[in-house]
């Protein structure tokens, strides 16, 4: 079955640090992936998309995610974190043959000064 | 502006009653679609909607209702509630309906059932 998981619930990283946060997929075939961004007390928001083509995602804010079918991965990277960052960060995996986006869990960015 | 309104921000209802949670686009978008948040499962598919009609329902109870009545309106009713229906509910909609397309959310509504 189709799934995504993000094995960090919650990670905690100091402004201006770097920032990775972890996705992986399960699918049988070339999937369609997206990381959405989460502020508190807000709805979801696209960070980043991709579909089949260059693996290097680049996003809003600075943001980016390199796609790796080895690996299953979507993972996404940040250089330098801002305060303004500290959200939940959703990946998710399209699912053509049921029309919908399955997201993972979620992970909580924390950002310290 | 918001593209997506939902009303009301927040909501205190008591077990076994009824209410109507509203949702509105204004992006043009022919898909819309209901998610619900709660500690218990991060964010659930509840409905997808495509050109006013049900495309996708993996709400397993029949007391979630949504109601089309326009393209761009998708209303959730949610009848006998529970204390387990507490949680935040979001509205979404994409441009046509296909799972590679970008979901716009609305802000959400935060459901309380005492």
């Amino acid at each position: 079955a189709q799934s995504v998981t993000q094995p960090d619930a919650r990670v905690t990283v100091s402004e201006g640090a770097s920032l990775q946060l972890r996705c992986k997929y399960s699918y049988f075939g070339t999937p369609y992936l997206f990381w959405y961004v989460q502020y508190p007390r807000q709805g979801l928001q696209l960070l980043l998309k991709y579909y089949p083509g260059d693996p290097v995602v680049q996003g809003v804010n600075g943001f980016e995610a390199e796609f790796s079918k080895s690996n299953s991965s979507f993972h996404l990277r940040k250089a330098s974190v801002h305060w303004s960052d500290w959200a939940v960060y959703f990946c998710a995996v399209s699912i053509p043959s049921l029309g919908k986006l399955q997201f993972g869990t979620g992970t909580q960015v924390v950002v310290t000064p | 502006d918001p593209k997506i309104i939902q009303k009301p921000k927040y909501l205190v209802a008591v077990t076994g009653s009824e209410k109507i949670l509203i949702c509105e686009q204004y992006l043009g978008h022919n898909a819309m679609y209901w998610y619900r948040q709660s500690a218990k499962k991060p964010l659930e598919f509840m409905f997808s909607y495509s050109y006013q009609k049900l495309m996708d329902n993996q709400t397993a109870s029949s007391r979630f209702q949504p109601q089309s009545s326009k393209k761009n309106h998708l209303d959730l009713q949610i009848t006998a509630l529970k204390p387990d229906d507490s949680a935040t509910y979001f509205c979404a909609s994409s441009q046509g309906g296909t799972s590679a397309e970008t979901l716009y959310f609305g802000s959400g509504t935060r459901l309380t059932v005492l």
